[in-house]
């Protein structure tokens, strides 16, 4: 069974940068997925923020592509994200997952709240 | 672009069936989707893969309640004998090339 989980600051400062890592364990990250980012603000839907291919290749949503950057590090199984120039607008729970096509596991999410 | 409308809200007796639907936008009714569910306060959780064909495919440990079906540019989530735990937020994603990752804005599942 392949889990998730997601670790990082839960306090970041406007303007600062948020980052997270999700641990894979379960199952490799060189496997065939796409290794993605999700998040969600309080009381509003999901929103995709990006993914990276287990060949290095990255997708990032439009909207946020100029501040998003999403890494692997394959010796430690875990792959990360970085978002630069945070406001409270980026306050959310942040999801990792796995997609194969869907999305198919989840991690439990972190809550990131930007405020100084 | 892709867009998925939902529903914001339905409901439903306890014990009995309710229909879920997502409607993907003009042009793009050839598209598979996926349903997941997120009961309060926890994370998504994926139910099942939706084709076009209407075949569809379950996660893991996911109950032969829950079921999924289409017609054109519909794709629907029929979840049958509900029971208290199915009050939650359910939502579809679809995925492609150009297309990235995109959601439907959720439904919120009311069990009366």
């Amino acid at each position: 069974q392949v889990q998730l989980q997601e670790s990082g600051p839960g306090l970041v400062k406007p303007s600062g940068t948020l980052s997270l890592t999700c641990a894979v364990s379960g199952g490799s990250i060189s496997s065939t997925n796409w290794w993605s980012w999700v998040r969600q603000s309080p009381g509003k839907g999901l929103e995709w923020i990006g993914e990276i291919y287990h060949t290095g290749i990255t997708d990032y949503n439009p909207s946020l592509k100029s501040r998003v950057t999403i890494s692997v590090d394959k010796s430690k199984n875990q792959f990360s994200l970085k978002l630069s120039s945070v406001t409270a607008a980026d306050t959310a729970v942040y999801y990792c997952a796995r997609r194969p096509g869907s999305f198919d596991y989840w991690g439990q999410g972190t809550l990131v709240t930007v405020s100084s | 672009q892709l867009v998925l409308t939902q529903s914001p809200s339905a409901s439903a007796s306890l014990g009995a069936s309710v229909k879920l639907t997502c409607t993907l936008s003009s042009g793009h009714s050839s598209y598979a989707i996926a349903w997941h569910q997120q009961q309060p306060e926890k994370g998504p959780r994926f139910l099942m893969k939706v084709n076009s064909d209407g075949s569809h495919s379950k996660g893991d440990g996911i109950p032969d309640r829950f079921s999924g079906s289409s017609s054109g540019a519909e794709r629907y989530l029929t979840i049958s004998s509900l029971q208290s735990e199915d009050e939650a937020d359910y939502y579809c994603q679809t995925w492609g090339t150009g297309i990235h990752v995109v959601f439907g804005g959720g439904t919120k599942l009311t069990v009366l």
